[in-house]
């Protein structure tokens, strides 16, 4: 059964940092892995969308990495700024028959200015 | 172009009733996935409508039930409301080509069992 971690669960910074966000995923088996945003109460908005076939997408200050073989994905966000503040989500499209995403619990970043 | 729109953004129900959620795909979509998000918690994959059917399922009691209508728009129906649906949720679109492409999301919507 495939399970996503995200680690850390929060995360305070002051404005300027560079950062980085981890994802973990059980099963290596997987077509594409997609990063989200969250603002508080609100749905959620694709950040970038890594193909299996793929070991980066970049976005802006964003940059995603992929690690099929040892199941980790990272998001790295550059000169981070009070408006980047929310929950960061990280979700698998398994490889076996079916389409349903697998969300970890998300981190929840807030950068003080 | 319009993204998913999905209403009501919020809803209070009472235990043991029945709600109907709506969501319309970002246009070009054909396949709509419902999720339920709990407080502090991942969305859970609830099921996906494609061509008018149910093509998968998650884990969820047949309390929950759907409809994908021919202009690809669904419905989420919950019958026999418990305290524990209180929660976001989220509907989104994508192409049944569902190895290129991701999925988009709706703002979703609040609901409150009370």
């Amino acid at each position: 059964k495939q399970e996503v971690t995200q680690i850390p669960a929060a995360l305070s910074v002051p404005e300027g940092e560079n950062l980085v966000l981890n994802c973990s995923f059980t099963d290596s088996a997987i077509y594409n892995l997609q990063w989200f945003r969250q603002d508080p109460g609100k749905g959620l908005t694709s950040l970038l969308l890594i193909q299996s076939s793929q070991r980066e997408q970049t976005s802006g200050r964003l940059n995603a990495s992929l690690d099929k073989s040892s199941g980790r994905s990272t998001l790295y966000i550059a000169a981070s700024q009070p408006g980047d503040s929310a929950t960061y989500l990280c979700a698998v499209r398994p490889g076996q028959a079916g389409t349903a995403l697998i969300f970890g619990k998300g981190t929840t970043l807030s950068v003080s200015s | 172009d319009a993204g998913v729109t999905q209403s009501p953004t919020h809803l209070i129900k009472t235990r043991g009733q029945q709600v109907t959620l709506r969501c319309s795909p970002k246009s070009g979509h054909d396949t709509v996935s419902w999720y339920q998000q709990a407080l502090g918690q991942g969305p859970q994959f609830i099921f996906q409508y494609y061509e008018e059917e149910e093509r998968q399922r998650g884990n969820f009691p047949d309390r929950f039930s759907g409809h994908q209508f021919p202009n690809y728009s669904s419905e989420l129906n919950v019958n026999a409301l418990l305290l524990g649906d209180s929660a976001l949720y989220l509907c989104a679109s994508s192409l049944e080509d569902w190895v290129i492409g991701g999925y988009t999301f709706g703002s979703g919507t609040r609901l409150t069992v009370v």
